[in-house]
């Protein structure tokens, strides 16, 4: 079956700007979480939602913010962007958004964003 | 506050030989930890997991050991493949947090052939 989805894969926008990025999770996953990778920092949690809800969130400003739709497809939006924005935007999807033995979250391949 | 910690940004190995990747984490009560496979331009893969009431786990040529004692966790990868290069991700949960993941830094690792 179609892995997650994310679109688009690279996007260059210029400060002040505001970015929305994609991501359709696996078919039947309900869960859908956002992760921030920037070099040497590893991959920063930014939420998670479920079933349209948001259900968890990371420390991240105001200007981060996401919906999902009743697909479970998902949306991120930045708003005035800034250079330290510039990362690897990850999602992934889960069945129930509970990282146990039997579950297991599946990451698509990113959006890199520049911010100029 | 960087509570998963993998201290060696880069490792590299002989294939055939051993590779061991090393994590510490500082929250006690995270209860399931992770390791992921991420190559370039990919995103990252689950790999192997362990429970915290775990000690070891196993998984073909990987192995995941647990000290919950030390708060340290390792990847034993046997033999190195070439194919294992990749950056791999250490990562942490708690049953309550849903999939909040919180990763390490990452390690390169290099297997020369």
């Amino acid at each position: 079956k179609a892995g997650v989805t994310q679109t688009p894969r690279y996007l260059i926008k210029t400060r002040g700007q505001q970015v929305t990025l994609s991501c359709s999770p696996i078919s039947g996953h309900r869960s859908v979480s956002w992760y921030q990778q920037t070099p040497g920092q590893g991959l920063q949690f930014l939420f998670e939602y479920f079933s349209e809800t948001q259900r968890n969130k990371g420390n991240f400003p105001g200007r981060f913010s996401g919906r999902q739709f009743s697909n479970s497809r998902s949306e991120m939006n930045v708003s005035t962007l800034e250079l330290g924005d510039s990362a690897l935007y990850l999602c992934a999807s889960s069945f129930t958004g509970t990282a146990t033995t039997n579950e297991k979250l599946f990451f698509g391949s990113g959006t890199q964003l520049s911010v100029l | 506050d960087q509570q998963v910690k993998q201290n060696s940004p880069s490792l590299s190995v002989q294939e055939g030989r051993i590779s061991i990747l090393n994590c510490d984490y500082t929250n006690s009560m995270f209860d399931y930890f992770l390791w992921y496979k991420k190559y370039p331009a990919e995103g990252p893969t689950f790999l192997i997991s362990i429970s915290s009431i775990k000690d070891k786990n196993e998984d073909g040529r990987f192995t995941v050991f647990l000290n919950k004692s030390a708060k340290h966790l390792s990847l034993h990868i046997v033999p190195s493949q070439p194919g294992d290069s990749a950056v791999y991700f250490c990562a942490a949960s708690e049953y309550t947090s849903g999939s909040r993941l919180t990763f390490g830094e990452g390690t390169q690792l290099t297997v020369n052939p």
